[in-house]
């Protein structure tokens, strides 16, 4: 299976601030990488897919990239609305992985 | 606009099969590309996948549970299923399905979720 490591597990920033979150794949996915934010309560959400590809709606502070089997999502001027967990997925192969997930937390 | 929704018996004991049932709409399991994925989430913890079915009738399944899961659609009523067998207290979750689509490049994207359907398993 592709492990999936997610850092930070958690953080806490300041509103306006801009954060980064990071996903490490244990083999080359070649791309094929997604992030979701999920707030308490809710089902989660496709922010970001094919690694820097906002879905419809999505603000534009969020964006991704990759550098190797790096993944990472950037959140730009973070807004209140932004506290969520958010995880990555691969899907280059099966089974299908997720990272553990970020907590992010506004100060 | 598309929507999903998981339902399923909500509590059930040790041994038994669970049975969910994914009612959606807004797209077509029978056009090209198009697919549906259920996951899970235990409580206050991270997300699993557990299959995904696709247009072309192609199934693919967890390693991790592959030996009890069963995924399967009706196209004609918009619905997709998923069967665990012999649950335990594990299994215990929110199982979500989701709609997955093939994107511009290719690549595959979960872009709608259901709302979630809470299972709980417990003698």
């Amino acid at each position: 299976d592709i492990q999936m490591t997610q850092s930070p597990a958690s953080l806490s920033a300041s509103l306006g601030e801009t954060v980064t979150i990071e996903c490490l794949a244990s083999e080359d996915i070649y791309s094929n990488l997604a992030w979701y934010q999920q707030k308490p309560g809710k089902s989660p959400q496709v922010l970001i897919y094919d690694v820097s590809r906002l879905q419809d709606g999505v603000p534009s502070r969020f964006s991704g990239s990759e550098s190797g089997t790096q993944y990472s999502l950037e959140i730009n001027s973070l807004q209140s609305e932004d506290a969520a967990t958010y995880f990555c997925q691969q899907h280059h192969d099966y089974p299908w992985t997720f990272g553990g997930g970020t907590k992010l937390e506004l100060k | 606009q598309v929507t999903l929704k998981e339902s399923g018996p909500g509590i059930l004991q040790p041994s038994q099969t669970l049975s969910l049932t994914c009612t959606f709409s807004g797209f077509s399991l029978s056009i090209y590309g198009m697919g549906v994925g259920w996951i899970r989430q235990p409580s206050g913890k991270g997300l699993e996948w557990l299959a995904n079915i696709w247009w072309d009738d192609d199934k693919y399944y967890s390693p991790s549970l592959k030996n009890r899961l069963t995924i399967s659609k009706d196209t004609s009523n918009n619905q997709a299923f998923l069967k665990i067998t012999n649950v335990d207290t594990t299994d215990t979750a929110t199982y979500y399905c989701t709609r997955i689509r093939k994107t511009y490049y290719g690549f595959n994207v979960m872009d709608a979720w259901g709302q979630g359907g809470s299972v709980t398993v417990s003698s």
